[in-house]
């Protein structure tokens, strides 16, 4: 199973917000930066949120994220029918590798 | 425009071998780390190997540790992975990617390639 706990599915409907958590350990979320990446199935990931918080230039506003102890979650508002994708919650890990956690599949009704 | 390109993939044979290639581009390559991450059909992302700047430090996951090799050229800017003895379990895509600058993990991602091992 992955290192990093994310729930299997979220959904919402267009112009709703929702989030997706992502639960870890001190050795991971808890002393490293977290990383979020939205995969359409088919394509290769795409970074969403850098450094916990950071947007990459060119990602919406609407994407947010944020981190309190090993704890991490990502927030989507305004929700729009090209936001179903599946998403990624990443760190490295003091034990000398990176972690993900399984992925959400997030659904717009 | 920071472009990475992956090749080398295929069928290959339990016990067989594979050398996976990434050409960078738009980028100055010889100040990045990179890695190797791997997504097995209809599963979650895997990381499987990062490497340093100048190629003297490398570390593994278990599961590949002592089969898999992560290696690059800076003249050529190019990453490898080399595969040795692989089981049907290293099916997967592989993905090369950047560490971003003082980051401690990945920002841009390769198209990905494919990797079956079967009999």
């Amino acid at each position: 199973q992955s290192v990093l706990t994310q729930p299997p599915s979220a959904s919402g409907t267009p112009g709703q917000r929702v989030t997706i958590s992502c639960s870890g350990s001190s050795s991971n979320i808890g002393s490293n930066y977290v990383y979020w990446y939205q995969q359409v199935p088919g394509t290769a990931p795409k970074l969403l949120i850098y450094k916990n918080d950071q947007r990459p230039s060119g990602v919406p506003d609407r994407f947010s994220g944020s981190k309190s102890g090993a704890s991490a979650s990502l927030a989507i508002s305004g929700l729009r029918s090209e936001d179903e994708a599946d998403y990624y919650c990443a760190a490295w890990d003091d034990s000398l590798s990176g972690v993900f956690g399984a992925g959400t599949r997030l659904t717009v009704l | 425009e920071v472009q990475l390109v992956e090749s080398g993939g295929g069928l290959v044979q339990p016990g067989g071998s594979l050398r996976l290639s990434c050409a960078a581009s738009g980028f100055t390559f010889r100040s990045y780390w990179m890695h190797w991450v791997r997504q097995a059909p209809g599963k979650g992302l895997v990381w499987v190997s990062r490497i340093n700047s100048d190629g003297s430090s490398t570390i593994y996951a278990d599961s590949v540790k002592g089969r898999f090799t992560i290696s690059r050229d800076n003249a050529k800017n190019t990453l490898y992975l080399r595969m040795n003895s692989l089981r049907v379990e290293d099916t997967a895509v592989y993905y090369c990617t950047r560490e971003g600058m003082a980051a401690r993990f990945v920002d841009y991602w390769g198209q990905g390639t494919l990797v079956t091992v079967s009999s």
